[in-house]
């Protein structure tokens, strides 16, 4: 089936320098890619996301980059912030359904002070 | 603000019971997931639907059936309560229209199931 690999699993950045994760995805029909946060104890929820017309996608401190041909994207966010560690999941658009996301499995962003 | 609700915050359930899992949502979304998430596998799907009284499987429906009567309820039944059956279980819904963020899911706060 399709899948969306995610790496790294965990992630351990100082505070004020810059993260990144990265997801690759197989459907090549997807045409859709969001991010969302789990802070510890709570739901996900949804960051950022990017349709596949777009390359680059940037909301304050976090930004997101689509590369359709390599079936990649990524998360980056800088200046990091204490508040900013959490489970960070990658998603893709099943291309069949149209509303079911394939997820990755997560990465845990640790900012030490 | 769309609201989604759970039944249950923690729940702790005896091997080979009968357990119902119900997920309420307040924004007349069409779709509705539930989700198992487990350390290092993330979100994990079982079964979702896209209108009421229809359901697919998802990656993992063994063990587990669903029922949607109405649009705003989608319930989570695990026949047999099993102790592999232990995990936190997420309840999202969203809205599709084609439009720009129709993708979106909101989550419910989870309900921690513990099966002994």
């Amino acid at each position: 089936g399709e899948n969306v690999e995610q790496h790294p699993s965990t992630l351990s950045v100082q505070e004020g320098d810059s993260a990144v994760i990265k997801c690759t995805y197989s459907d090549s029909a997807s045409n859709y890619f969001p991010w969302y946060k789990q802070e510890l104890g709570k739901r996900p929820q949804l960051i950022i996301d990017i349709r596949s017309n777009v390359g680059e996608k940037k909301d304050q401190r976090i930004a997101v980059t689509l590369n359709k041909t390599a079936k990649h994207f990524s998360l980056h966010i800088t200046e990091t912030q204490p508040e900013d560690s959490a489970v960070y999941f990658c998603a893709a658009v099943n291309g069949d359904s149209n509303y079911q996301l394939i997820w990755g499995a997560g990465t845990k962003l640790i900012i030490k002070p | 603000d769309v609201k989604v609700t759970q039944s249950s915050r923690y729940l702790v359930k005896r091997t080979g019971e009968k357990v119902f899992l119900e997920c309420v949502q307040d924004m007349d979304h069409e779709n509705m997931f539930w989700y198992r998430q487990d350390p290092g596998l993330g979100l994990r799907l079982i079964y979702f639907s896209y209108d009421v009284k229809m359901k697919e499987k998802g990656d993992i429906p063994e063990g587990y059936s669903v029922s949607r009567e109405k649009k705003e309820r989608f319930s989570l039944i695990l026949e047999s309560a099993s102790t592999n059956q232990t995990s936190m279980y997420l309840c999202a819904s969203s809205l599709y229209t084609g439009t720009s963020r129709a993708y979106e899911q909101y989550f419910g706060p989870g309900t921690r199931l513990t099966v002994t």
